[in-house]
């Protein structure tokens, strides 16, 4: 029973443009996502965080969205880069559960020059 | 310089006999945990130690353990791994184990299960 959603497996854009991508959540307790990115051959790196009092949280050309009543959220790159090409997991933690993330499956972008 | 390191990178073993899995850091951070990630699946907790605290997750098999005999080292072991434990194993430490706390990852051991 998967509690974070990636429905997108893999996804390709062009350089220079935007990339969205999506995570859905079911536990209504979830209050703090975090999208970590992974190189081959790498671990996981942390990239962005949203707690659920926002609704937006930005940095740099990374933009995460977070709509609760939708349990939804959205990771934006603007503009992409070919450096940007890497599996991008959400992840999402309770009040109270520390760092114990439960993980989505993952989406692979592929930036193409 | 590589700040969360994992041996060996890849792990060949025959089914049922015992294999041990090493991970250790150089952040000094006090907790440190064990992800398990079957291919195209989510990363899964296994289990994680504050400092000398050992916090198993629920679902984890008893078939798993974990040692972390100082604050630089922590191991899996898997007693006697099953072709469905062939997986890639993550490891990662967290200062304090906050959720603003970012998790550093190491790369990674991936396991074969002949």
């Amino acid at each position: 029973d998967q509690q974070v959603k990636q429905n997108s497996p893999s996804l390709s854009v062009q350089e220079g443009r935007i990339s969205i991508l999506n995570c859905d959540y079911t536990n209504s307790m979830f209050d703090y996502f975090l999208w970590y990115k992974k190189y081959p051959a790498e671990g996981p790196t942390f990239l962005i965080s949203i707690s659920s009092i926002k609704d937006k949280n930005e940095d740099g050309r990374f933009t995460v969205f977070l709509n609760k009543s939708a349990k939804h959220l959205s990771l934006h790159i603007v503009p992409s880069q070919p450096g940007d090409s890497a599996v991008y997991f959400c992840a999402a933690s309770a009040w109270g559960n520390g760092q114990n993330f439960v993980f989505g499956p993952g989406t692979r972008l592929s930036v193409l020059p | 310089d590589a700040m969360v390191i994992q041996n060996p990178r890849y792990q060949v073993t025959q089914f049922g006999k015992p294999v041990t899995l090493s991970c250790s850091q150089t952040l000094n951070h006090n907790v440190m945990y064990w992800y398990q990630q079957k291919s195209s699946q989510a990363p899964k907790l296994l289990f994680h130690y504050y400092d000398k605290d050992f916090n198993n997750e629920a679902d984890t098999p008893d078939n798993f353990q974990s040692r972390r005999p100082n604050t630089s080292f922590c191991f899996l072991d898997i007693r006697s791994p099953g072709l469905g434990d062939a997986a890639m194993y993550l490891c990662a430490t967290s200062g304090q184990g906050r959720r603003t706390d970012t998790q550093y990852f190491g790369p990674g051991t991936r396991l074969t299960v002949l």
